[in-house]
């Protein structure tokens, strides 16, 4: 079936430092693939997506680029701000009869110190 | 624009009792979805409509779980009875199916604690 794999947490890092959270898929089809964000006490927003092969995803200075041959759409930003913690979903969608259910890996909690 | 809104936010009740989630989607969104977000995991589907049809609910423990979406529009998520491996978040979204995007926004969800 398919499934989403991201890199094990939590993350933590300082203040405009690099960030990189790995995702990799295994799908049925053709996905459209999504990263989306959980603030605290809030509920899960689209941070941005893609839905074909070499597309890059973009947002708030974030950027994913769906990489077919290695199944793969890392997340990353040049320079995380405090205000970027929170946790951190991939996920994917298929057509035909799953069309509409996202599956998503296990979320990777980001915490950023100043 | 008024997002999914969901209540209660937080509910506790006894192992055996029954409860209810309410969901009201996007104004305008013709597709729901329940999720359930175990702590420590990704949301996975419970079941989803188009209008008022269910139209996926494949994932739903039918023993015990049950949902309704009366006019196309809210829906009502219940468990009876409630065991303590149903502690969890319950996550509802909408999406307007056939608009050139397959966004889902959701809800904050109802934290659900089964003593």
């Amino acid at each position: 079936g398919d499934s989403v794999t991201q890199m094990e947490g939590p993350v933590t890092l300082s203040e405009e430092a690099f960030l990189t959270i790995n995702c990799t898929y295994t799908a049925t089809g053709y996905p459209s693939l999504f990263w989306y964000v959980q603030y605290p006490g809030e509920g899960l927003q689209l941070l941005l997506k893609a839905t074909k092969a070499d597309d890059k995803g973009s947002n708030k200075g974030f950027e994913a680029t769906y990489r077919k041959e290695t199944t793969s759409f890392h997340l990353e930003k040049g320079s995380v701000q405090v205000s970027d913690s929170a946790v951190y979903f991939c996920a994917l969608s298929v057509g035909g009869t799953s069309y509409g259910k996202l599956t998503f890996g296990q979320g990777t909690i980001l915490t950023v110190h100043p | 624009e008024a997002g999914v809104v969901q209540s209660p936010r937080y509910k506790i009740i006894e192992k055996k009792q029954p409860v209810a989630f309410w969901c009201n989607p996007i104004s305008g969104h013709n597709t729901l979805y329940w999720y359930l977000q175990n702590l420590g995991q990704g949301p996975e589907l419970l079941i989803r409509y188009e209008n008022e049809e269910a139209v996926d609910d494949s994932q739903l423990p039918k023993d015990r779980f049950s949902a309704e979406r009366l006019k196309g529009v809210d829906s009502t998520l219940k468990i009876q009875p409630a065991e303590l491996g149903d502690s969890a978040v319950y996550l509802c979204a909408s999406s307007k199916t056939g608009s050139g995007s397959d966004t889902q926004y959701f809800g904050p969800g109802t934290r659900l604690t089964v003593l």
